[in-house]
């Protein structure tokens, strides 16, 4: 199995919503990773995990809640959630071999995304 | 942080012809430089990359050049087809062997005219 997968492909939620993004690999990777990305914009780093820990959180606001709960699955809690939040949300998946620097373990493979919605 | 430019924002090119997009990054720390291609509704897929102690990369029709002396990175897609249009982000990470998010360019919307 050399995908990642998410669901839901989309979301529609009101602000007062609590929903949840679900991302899944079975590749043996040990890093995992939360990207937003606008339309006509690249993609933005939001959480990294590694080893099941959050390792990166990039200044995110509070209404994004990461959860790692194993190290096939990747969680992205939603609450709270402004219209401006809505967005191509996107996870990858890397192997996590800190110390190699002469290796292929850095390369990241992304899902399809979920398209978020806030109304 | 990093900081990645990416040029052109958009390029057109015959069918058949060769396509060239290129990417300058800020942080001379970085050492892995990926290249994604995006289809409209689509996840962004891993094309080819190259590490800072390899100059060139090549892959059938597509190539990636890298000069770090210069901080720039180029990719290459020699005999366009119909089916390489999409958007193309490069993209430079720092700790190429650990966990480490990717700095992306805007990106290229690469438009191949039958």
């Amino acid at each position: 199995d050399t995908e990642v997968t998410q669901t839901p492909k989309h979301l529609v939620m009101g602000m007062t919503n609590k929903k949840s993004l679900k991302c899944e690999q079975h590749m043996g990777h040990r890093a995992m990773y939360w990207y937003k990305q606008k339309a006509k914009k690249p993609p933005e780093l939001m959480f990294v995990y590694s080893y099941e820990k959050l390792s990166i959180n990039e200044s995110v606001p509070s209404r994004f809640s990461p959860e790692c709960p194993n190290s096939s699955l990747l969680n992205l809690h939603l609450h709270a959630l402004q219209p401006e939040d809505s967005a191509l949300y996107l996870c990858a998946s890397s192997q996590d071999e800190a110390g190699r620097a002469q290796s292929s373990y850095n390369e990241q493979f992304f899902g399809p995304g979920t398209r978020l919605t806030v109304l | 942080g990093e900081n990645v430019e990416q040029h052109p924002s958009t390029l057109s090119v015959q069918e058949g012809d060769s396509a060239v997009i290129k990417c300058t990054y800020s942080d001379s720390a970085s050492n892995y430089f990926p290249w994604y291609k995006q289809e409209l509704g689509k996840g962004p897929q891993l094309i080819i990359d190259i590490r800072s102690n390899v100059g060139e990369k090549k892959d059938q029709r597509i190539a990636v050049t890298l000069n770090k002396t210069a901080k720039h990175f180029s990719l290459h897609i020699t005999e366009t087809q119909p089916e390489d249009s999409a958007v193309y982000f490069c993209a430079a990470s720092i700790r190429g062997g650990g966990a480490d998010g990717l700095t992306f360019g805007k990106g290229t919307h690469l438009i191949i005219q039958p």
